[in-house]
């Protein structure tokens, strides 16, 4: 199955700052099949890009993605105090679709 | 907008069957994918498996032998079912939608524990 490792596990930054998550897949995504959620306690995750880099419906500019092959980059270009949270990114090109570990940002 | 709103046992005790259902609300179940996904606790999500309108289904490897996926489509619903049940089953359990395996819709979710 395809693996995927999110880097760093934890990111501290403050509001206003840019944040920059990675997630590396073990084998290559050629069809860029790859989404980002932000989960937050006591809630359901929530969808932020899939495909590699198309915004959900509702989701911020200031949320972007990009990448290719085996390496994704979810960026936030300047942080929200809602946005700290942790975030999962997730292959569903390859069966058994698979999460990475998650990256928790935080203040 | 759709909603999906999910329900089953929550206390079970090992070796019992955990039974969810995720009821669909405001669209159609044709054209998707019906994902169920579950967080142990202080763990990261994990993929259990999705089934689709006709009924197709495909599950984690790890949970295959254990796991059957169902949908009714005259209910508006998809179930799920995972027998002999152990403590590393407890987990918060979310049903979702997605149309080509991404979840852009998510049950409120339903924390189910395993214990003697």
């Amino acid at each position: 199955e395809v693996v995927l490792t999110q880097s760093p596990g934890t990111l501290s930054l403050s509001p206003g700052e840019r944040a920059s998550l990675s997630c590396r897949a073990s084998q290559s995504l050629s069809n860029s099949y790859l989404a980002w959620y932000q989960h937050k306690p006591g809630q359901a995750p929530r969808l932020l890009v899939y495909g590699t880099s198309h915004r959900a419906t509702g989701i911020p500019d200031r949320f972007s993605g990009s990448g290719s092959g085996t390496d994704f980059t979810l960026t936030i270009s300047r942080l929200e105090p809602e946005d700290f949270a942790v975030y999962y990114c997730h292959q569903y090109g390859i069966s058994p679709y698979t999460f990475g570990q998650g990256t928790k940002l935080e203040i | 907008q759709v909603q999906l709103q999910q329900w089953g046992a929550r206390l079970l005790k090992p070796s019992e069957t955990l039974s969810l259902t995720c009821a669909v609300y405001g669209g159609s179940m044709r054209g998707y994918y019906w994902t169920w996904v579950r967080q142990p606790p202080g763990k990261g999500l994990e993929w259990i498996g999705e089934i689709n309108h006709r009924g197709r289904s495909d599950y984690s490897p790890s949970l295959k032998s254990r796991l059957t996926a169902s949908i009714d489509t005259s209910k508006n619903q998809f179930s799920l079912r995972l027998t002999s049940v152990t403590g590393a089953d407890t987990a918060v359990y979310y049903c979702a939608r997605g149309e080509f395996g991404e979840l852009e819709s998510w049950g409120q979710g339903t924390l189910v524990t395993v214990s003697s």
